[in-house]
């Protein structure tokens, strides 16, 4: 079984500051991970996802995440956050084969202060 | 673009009472999901169904049943509503040949049961 940690339910940040939300995870197998966005009432969107290769990965409206194996990390990062990053994101992970479930952290709130 | 819909915004039931959760997806995925969503805890999936008339427990189904009888439409049904399962329902879907690719999701359907 795969479970997910994000290390912090609230972050406040201030516009144009930079931004680091916490992701740990583990399982017995490879996994595949992915990070989601959630603005106010609406669903998730996907922001970036970590397949293989590069453990450097890029996604929408800035983000970016780094995939650390020796540590079960996969830390997603804005360099420069703005008002309209506010929102709740959520960090999971699936197995390679198999079901195509995803196991979902408990959420991180970002508020970005003006 | 691919689209999920939900066939309500916000519901509001009472006790006892049954109740129904519409998904619709317009892309022919063959893998649908519920989750449900409850803040601090993230989601959690319900159920999932692979194929029309299959399906599969996820992490929380007691209080719950799906029903698959055509490919575009996953519907959760709550038999009995209970006060507990006032949430946030989130619908998902892929395309299993594009996989490990992104689920898209619904808009969700925030349940009030009082």
């Amino acid at each position: 079984a795969q479970s997910v940690t994000q290390l912090d339910s609230q972050v406040p940040v201030f516009e144009e500051a930079p931004v680091e939300l916490r992701c740990n995870y583990s399982s017995s197998v490879s996994v595949y991970l992915f990070w989601y966005v959630q603005y106010p009432n609406q669903g998730l969107q996907l922001l970036l996802k970590y397949l293989s290769g590069s453990t450097l990965v890029k996604g929408i409206n800035g983000f970016e995440a780094e995939f650390n194996k020796s540590q079960t990390s996969f830390h997603l990062r804005k360099p420069s956050v703005h008002i309209s990053d506010t929102a709740e994101y959520f960090c999971a992970v699936s197995r390679l084969t198999g079901s195509y479930q995803l196991t979902f952290g408990k959420g991180t709130k970002l508020s970005v202060i003006p | 673009d691919v689209k999920v819909t939900q066939s309500s915004r916000y519901l509001v039931k009472r006790t006892g009472e049954k109740v129904f959760l519409e998904c619709v997806q317009d892309m022919d995925h063959e893998n649908m999901f519920w989750y449900r969503q409850d803040p601090g805890l993230g989601l959690r999936l319900i159920y999932f169904s692979y194929d029309v008339k299959m399906k599969e427990k996820g992490d929380i189904p007691e209080g719950y049943s799906v029903s698959r009888e055509k490919k575009e439409r996953f519907s959760l049904i709550l038999e009995s509503a209970s006060t507990n399962q006032t949430s946030m329902y989130l619908c998902a879907s892929i395309n299993r040949a594009g996989w490990p690719y992104e689920q898209y999701f619904g808009p969700g359907t925030r349940l009030t049961v009082t």
